[in-house]
């Protein structure tokens, strides 16, 4: 079936640690994104990408850091410079023309110790 | 992109409509109104688009206002699984290359 993989879906890290979460599509979508969500919060977009080797910041990608070498995979790492990392990360892709669905992964959700 | 207000939080009484109001004044006219909703600790989900005319599918009714400021979101029979968090987004077609911005949404509580 095709869809959004996010992995791990749970992750623990220490103050000062890096951590990368992976996001993989095989829905051949072109653009990928990464949201964060604090608890009762809506979503807010930290970077997305529209096509392989392009990546644009969004609103909070301060921290944050991305790449897109492959269509299928969109990972995004959580620097130490995150000032407050523990949330609930969300993956999400889109077919390029035209289309406005998004798909989204199951999440990830990052605790720091 | 326009702007959305949406309650924050709705109750619905099992088997009966629950009816999702969202508010979008600044609304432009080749921008699209979408909904989507989340339960608890999930990736959000799609349901429905429009952009001037009633839509429906197989899990929803989108109504949108003659003027286009405003639009319902309609779950005609809800049931316990219906409580999630709903978001309304407003979003242009002609832009390939666009964010998607979701605010806080109503949480709908269905009830038995």
């Amino acid at each position: 079936d095709g869809g959004i993989t996010q992995s791990p879906k749970y992750l623990f890290r220490k103050e000062g640690q890096n951590v990368t979460l992976s996001c993989e599509q095989n829905l051949n979508h072109d653009a990928m994104y990464w949201y964060r969500q604090d608890p009762g919060q809506g979503l807010r977009l930290i970077y997305y990408s529209q096509i392989v080797n392009d990546f644009q910041k969004g609103d909070i990608a301060e921290g944050y850091s991305v790449s897109r070498e492959k269509k299928e995979s969109f990972p995004l790492t959580v620097t130490s410079a995150q000032k407050n990392p523990t949330a609930f990360y969300l993956c999400a892709s889109r077919f390029g023309s035209g289309a406005n669905v998004l798909t989204f992964g199951a999440g990830s959700r990052l605790t720091v110790l | 992109d326009a702007k959305t207000t949406q309650p924050p939080s709705m109750d619905c009484a099992e088997g009966r409509a629950a009816n999702l109001p969202c508010n979008h004044s600044t609304i432009s006219g080749n921008e699209y109104v979408y909904w989507y909703r989340q339960i608890h600790s999930q990736g959000p989900q799609y349901i429905i688009h429009g952009l001037k005319n009633n839509e429906t599918n197989e899990m929803a009714s989108l109504i949108i206002t003659e003027d286009r400021k405003s639009s319902t979101l309609i779950l005609p029979h809800a049931t316990l699984r219906d409580t999630a968090v709903y978001y309304c987004i407003v979003r242009g077609e002609l832009y390939n290359f666009n964010k998607f911005y979701f605010g806080s949404g109503t949480k709908l509580n269905v009830k038995p």
